[in-house]
């Protein structure tokens, strides 16, 4: 399976500012998908990260809030915007290779975001 | 929306089988069945997925009902290092594009006793 190297692990903000947090994979991989994690909660998909053009968003998140860049098949970012306090959470990357075989799905370790 | 449903939370005893129920009963035919565990503070752990038949790695078995509407999963020894959040996922197609997604549900809290 891919590994995945997700940068900052942790980080402490300011509110008002921004962060990026960058998702470098060991191998090329078709699918890069990026998912918060608020304290207590299961994992919500943010959106899913698409080579070479603007990322789909789920329901609920937006481009301006959450901008998302692929430049090649082993890199993404992800920019948490004008942030506040509730945009605390663990914020993780996901991988994979897709196919109708069913591949399995790798997940960084995360990172953990405190917004103050 | 999470096409899955599991219980909150179930306690299983060291050394014994630990057995973890999920609904999917709106799943479609040619979409998978996954599970991943998250242990605390780290990121979700495969375990294992499934189709229509049934299968079985190092780590689990994953039995799939005959109308695929439910699946269980099996730890045949389960140790204190499986205590976890156990997530049962549908993995949403995405067209015809032989991609999909992962959505998340609240998993199952497994919490294995000596």
């Amino acid at each position: 399976s891919a590994v995945i190297s997700q940068k900052p692990s942790r980080d402490i903000c300011q509110r008002g500012t921004s962060l990026t947090i960058q998702c470098q994979v060991d191998s090329q991989v078709t699918m890069m998908f990026w998912y918060r994690q608020q304290p207590g909660q299961s994992l919500t998909l943010i959106a899913t990260a698409n080579q070479g053009s603007e990322a789909t968003y789920e329901s609920g998140f937006v481009i301006d809030k959450f901008p998302i860049s692929r430049p090649n098949l082993t890199f993404s970012t992800l920019t948490v915007s004008n942030m506040s306090p509730e945009d605390s959470s663990i914020y993780l990357c996901s991988v994979g290779r897709g196919g109708r075989s069913g591949y399995g799905y790798t997940f960084g370790s995360g990172t953990r975001l405190t917004v103050v | 929306d999470a096409k899955t449903t599991q219980p909150t939370s179930m306690d299983c005893a060291e050394g014994r089988a630990a057995n973890l129920p999920c609904n999917h009963s709106t799943i479609s035919g040619n979409e998978y069945v996954y599970w991943y565990r998250q242990i605390h503070s780290q990121g979700p752990q495969y375990i294992i997925h499934g189709l229509k038949n049934n299968e079985t790695n190092e780590m689990a078995s994953l039995i799939i009902t005959e109308d695929r509407k439910s699946s269980t999963l099996i730890l045949p020894h389960a140790t204190l290092r499986d205590t976890a959040v156990y997530y049962c996922i549908v993995r949403v197609e995405d067209g015809s594009s032989n991609t999909g997604k992962l959505i998340f549900g609240q998993g199952t809290t497994l919490q294995v006793k000596p």
